[in-house]
């Protein structure tokens, strides 16, 4: 079964760093594009970016361009989304997804509080 | 970057009736890589189409996908329970820059 595994809820305050993983299973990792979405309550799906993991060949959108960084550690089929310094309108729900031909198989999400 | 724009952006029908989605673009989409998804409350998206016309893996055929160029629709055929939700298009682009349209509530009347 393919699947992605999020890490857990975090709680943080203003001002402090973050990073959040995207576990792959089932599949070769390394080989499908791995894309971040941004939900805050209440609201629609903002695309944040997306990495190549065999390469680490990474977009993003020019909203979230130098606001975050994403990046992947193949060895152990991992993405990561992270924040160097959180502001509390950072605080939504946090989607990974696999971009094979769409983004068709999604993580379960990581909530982030600030 | 591309803008994707929804209508309507709520929807109210009952169950059995037939549902539209409109989702236009601000430029021509690229090899028509534009995609719909459904969101049921609590849960992540689900693809639902890809391509502007080809269903995903175990979609039902009542969803249907068409159009091409800067305008796009999802239809929803016989309405169930289980369609009532939020809707959303995205477009992905030949430089890997997608966006998603606001999305589109589909509510029970």
């Amino acid at each position: 079964e393919v699947r992605l595994v999020q890490s857990g809820a975090e709680v943080k305050k203003p001002g402090e760093s973050l990073k959040i993983s995207c576990q792959g299973f089932g599949y070769s990792f390394a080989a499908d594009w791995i894309g971040w979405v941004r939900q805050k309550p209440g609201k629609g799906l903002e695309w944040m970016g997306i990495i190549y993991p065999d390469d680490s060949d990474t977009r993003y959108s020019p909203s979230f361009q130098g606001q975050v960084t994403i990046s992947a550690d193949k060895s152990i089929s991992t993405a990561y989304l992270q924040w160097s310094s959180l502001k509390a309108s950072d605080s939504a729900i946090y989607y990974c997804a696999r971009d094979e031909y769409a983004m068709d198989v999604w993580g379960q999400g990581t909530t982030v509080t600030v | 970057e591309i803008v994707l724009t929804q209508s309507p952006g709520t929807l109210s029908l009952s169950p059995g009736e037939r549902a539209t989605v409109s989702c236009r673009a601000s430029q021509s989409v690229t090899n028509n890589n534009l995609a719909w998804y459904q969101q049921q409350p609590g849960q992540a998206p689900r693809l639902l189409i890809f391509g502007a016309s080809s269903r995903a893996s175990g979609i039902p055929d009542r969803f249907s996908g068409s159009g091409s160029g800067t305008d796009f629709t999802l239809t929803i055929t016989r309405l169930e329970p289980e369609d009532f939700a939020v809707y959303y298009c995205q477009q992905y682009d030949d430089s890997l820059i997608y966006t998603f349209g606001q999305g589109t509530k589909l509510e029970i009347k």
